[in-house]
């Protein structure tokens, strides 16, 4: 089945620094990736889409300078949030369809940043 | 807009009784919906999806759901619960392609009694 790793799985970094997550899809190619937050016991929040070769298109309300997305190529599309802070600190999760497929997403494993 | 309501925040059921889980959906369009779980500190995995045909779909794991239009429901069932099945289930609408965004529910999470 289809697969999607995300990397780093956790990561911890500092006050004013920036930390890139990774989302590869392994065995398939995915024009479209999404990028959630997620908040401790709560739902799945859509940040942006990530559209491949293209600019991402960000959820109301969401800092497109500090959550840079980039698509570069058909399997990897990669967040970087920037000067982090404390208030980033969340679960993030990212999600791709199958080029031509039906719909359904597959998940990425997630990663836990934690801004100190 | 789109919306997706699932009305238990927390259910507890014990091993080997059946399990129903609500989930109602608003949407424009012919609504695609799906179920995820989602174990602590992991990512989401899917369950099953509904987009035509046979209004019963079933799924992994022993799990099925029922779209009900007149309803506007996906209610996820399961006839006797595992212990392992204990985690976070997610109810959500979209469109059809893989372009399209979902909607997810606010969750119910599942505690198995033993």
């Amino acid at each position: 089945g289809a697969v999607v790793s995300q990397h780093p799985s956790r990561v911890i970094c500092k006050s004013g620094t920036s930390v890139k997550i990774e989302c590869r899809s392994l065995d398939f190619q995915a024009t479209t990736m999404f990028w959630y937050r997620q908040f401790p016991k709560q739902s799945l929040m859509l940040m942006a889409t990530s559209n491949e070769g293209s600019k991402a298109t960000y959820e109301q309300g969401v800092e497109k300078d500090k959550f840079l997305i980039n698509h570069a190529s058909l399997t990897l599309s990669t967040l970087t949030v920037t000067s982090a802070h404390p208030e980033d600190s969340s679960f993030y999760i990212c999600s791709a369809g199958e080029r031509g497929g039906m719909g359904g997403y597959t998940f990425g494993s997630g990663t836990r940043l934690t801004v100190v | 807009a789109q919306s997706v309501t699932q009305p238990d925040i927390h259910i507890t059921v014990s091993e080997g009784a059946s399990l129903e889980l609500r989930c109602n959906y608003s949407y424009g369009a012919t609504p695609y919906l799906f179920w995820y779980v989602q174990s602590p500190g992991q990512g989401l995995q899917l369950l099953l999806k509904y987009f035509s045909g046979d209004t019963l779909v079933q799924g992994i794991k022993g799990f099925e759901a029922e779209f009900k239009r007149s309803q506007s429901s996906f209610n996820l069932r399961k006839p006797s619960v595992h212990w392992s099945d204990a985690a976070e289930y997610f109810c959500a609408v979209g469109a059809r392609g893989t372009a399209s965004k979902l909607t997810f529910g606010t969750g119910t999470r599942l505690q198995v009694t033993l």
